[in-house]
């Protein structure tokens, strides 16, 4: 597509609930990116994907967040067991990879709300 | 571990201004920086990137800066609009990008 594609753009969900947030990259790019920003907060990585390297995992802030990416294109991200500390919005992002150059480009986001 | 700083943290200019962010980062190792903009409610959008090698880039009425050993980096909006109103954040990036917290841009009509 023309850009990162995310949906849902918004969900509201029950404490404890799990939710899935999907990200479609622009073709072609091999790295892919999660980030959430929470209300008043700076952006948070929290976890990327490089074509068929292992990803780097280190920003998930709990057992309860995790991602794959199928095919080395969509991606999901689930949280489970959702808790109201978890309502942030959802970045994903995508580029031609990880090296020198390349512009890094973001979804419009996931806004996710845990009631 | 790599810290983004952004100077000032919020601005409120009239039209019409020449403006300067300021950027600073703690480790000089980095592939490129990359500037945004987040408008309220929205995504990021991609204004400008530079490369390690590089000293500046420039795209329209933006220009940026880079003095990659000093961790320092300037974006410069000239003859600011109302429509620049947004928050700036700037990012470095190796493998990953990390974040500033923003500068709050209000220009003034």
């Amino acid at each position: 597509g023309a850009g990162v594609s995310q949906s849902p753009s918004n969900k509201v969900t029950e404490k404890g609930k799990d939710v899935e947030l999907r990200c479609d990259p622009i073709s072609g790019h091999t790295a892919l990116y999660w980030y959430r920003q929470s209300l008043g907060q700076g952006l948070e990585f929290l976890i990327y994907f490089q074509g068929n390297s292992a990803p780097d995992k280190s920003g998930l802030p709990s057992d309860r967040f995790s991602a794959e990416r199928t095919g080395g294109s969509v991606s999901t991200l689930t949280i489970q067991r959702t808790q109201q500390e978890d309502s942030a919005v959802y970045l994903c992002a995508s580029s031609l990879g990880t090296k020198v150059g390349n512009t890094i480009y973001f979804g419009e986001g996931s806004w996710l709300t845990v009631v | 571990k790599q810290e983004v700083t952004q100077i000032p943290a919020a601005l409120s200019v009239p039209e019409g201004e020449n403006l300067v962010l300021n950027c600073s980062f703690t480790d000089s190792a980095i592939y490129n920086l990359q500037w945004f903009r987040q408008d309220p409610g929205k995504g990021l959008t991609s204004l400008l990137l530079i490369q390690s090698s590089q000293r500046e880039q420039t795209s329209g009425r933006l220009n940026a800066s880079l003095d990659k050993s000093s961790g320092r980096s300037t974006l410069y909006i000239a003859a600011s609009q109302p429509g620049d109103s947004a928050t700036y954040l700037c990012a470095v990036m190796r493998d990953k990008l990390v974040f500033g917290a923003g500068t709050i841009l209000r220009v003034k009509s």
